[in-house]
């Protein structure tokens, strides 16, 4: 069974500091990993993705994620925090060869501080 | 814009009632699946059909069905409605149902806010 925990349901970082949103999964396969956010009233948009190529991802407007298997981590970084980067964001594991659905951790909040 | 039409945005409606979500994918992608938002449950998968058939089933409660028409558009009926139901609920596309997601992404619409009084 696939899984993942976000480790903190709450972060606040002060604009222009760095970002890091920690996520763990579990999986009985080599899973694809995602980052989605989703802005207050929004849907979900994708950050990035995992697909088992390099396990540093670079995704849209300077996020990226370092893939750990060794940690079974997948922690989320950006170097300098947006006020525009307030928003929720989910990490999301899909094991795929069968079971394709997508399944999502409970959620980070990211506050940036003025 | 990711290219995924929910009708409707919102929808209020009273318990017992039976309400219908719609959902239109990116042009071309095969795939469609359903989730509901809630405050307690978070995101959950609820369905996905893949060119019409049904491909996987989650957290889908025995008064909700679902469906993919030919001409790709789904659709998701609640019916007996509870206050507890009350919840975001989105649709995803993706090109494909293929076993693996590598080659592949879901693009979430906006969803529909239901809210049962």
């Amino acid at each position: 069974a696939q899984s993942v925990t976000q480790l903190d349901s709450h972060v606040s970082v002060s604009e222009g500091t760095p970002v890091l949103l920690r996520c763990n999964y579990s999986s009985s396969y080599s899973p694809s990993l995602f980052w989605y956010v989703q802005h207050p009233n929004k849907g979900l948009q994708l950050l990035l993705k995992y697909t088992s190529a390099a396990t540093l991802v670079k995704g849209i407007n300077g996020f990226e994620a370092e893939f750990k298997k060794s940690e079974t981590s997948f922690h989320l970084t950006k170097p300098s925090a947006h006020m525009s980067d307030a928003a929720e964001y989910f990490c999301v594991v899909s094991e795929g060869f069968g079971n394709e659905k997508l399944t999502f951790g409970t959620g980070t909040r990211l506050t940036i501080i003025p | 814009d990711s290219g995924v039409t929910q009708t409707p945005k919102h929808l209020i409606t009273a318990t017992g009632q039976r309400v219908t979500l719609r959902c239109s994918p990116r042009s071309g992608d095969l795939s469609v699946y359903w989730y509901q938002q809630s405050l307690d449950q978070g995101l959950q998968f609820l369905i996905q059909y893949y060119n019409g058939e049904e491909r996987a089933k989650g957290n889908i409660l025995e008064r909700f069905s679902a469906q993919q028409f030919p001409d790709l558009h789904s659709e998701l009926n609640l019916s007996s409605l509870e206050l507890g139901d009350s919840a975001l609920y989105f649709c995803a596309s993706s090109p494909s149902g293929l076993m693996n997601w590598r080659n592949t992404e879901a693009f979430f619409g906006q969803g529909t806010r239901l809210t049962v009084v």
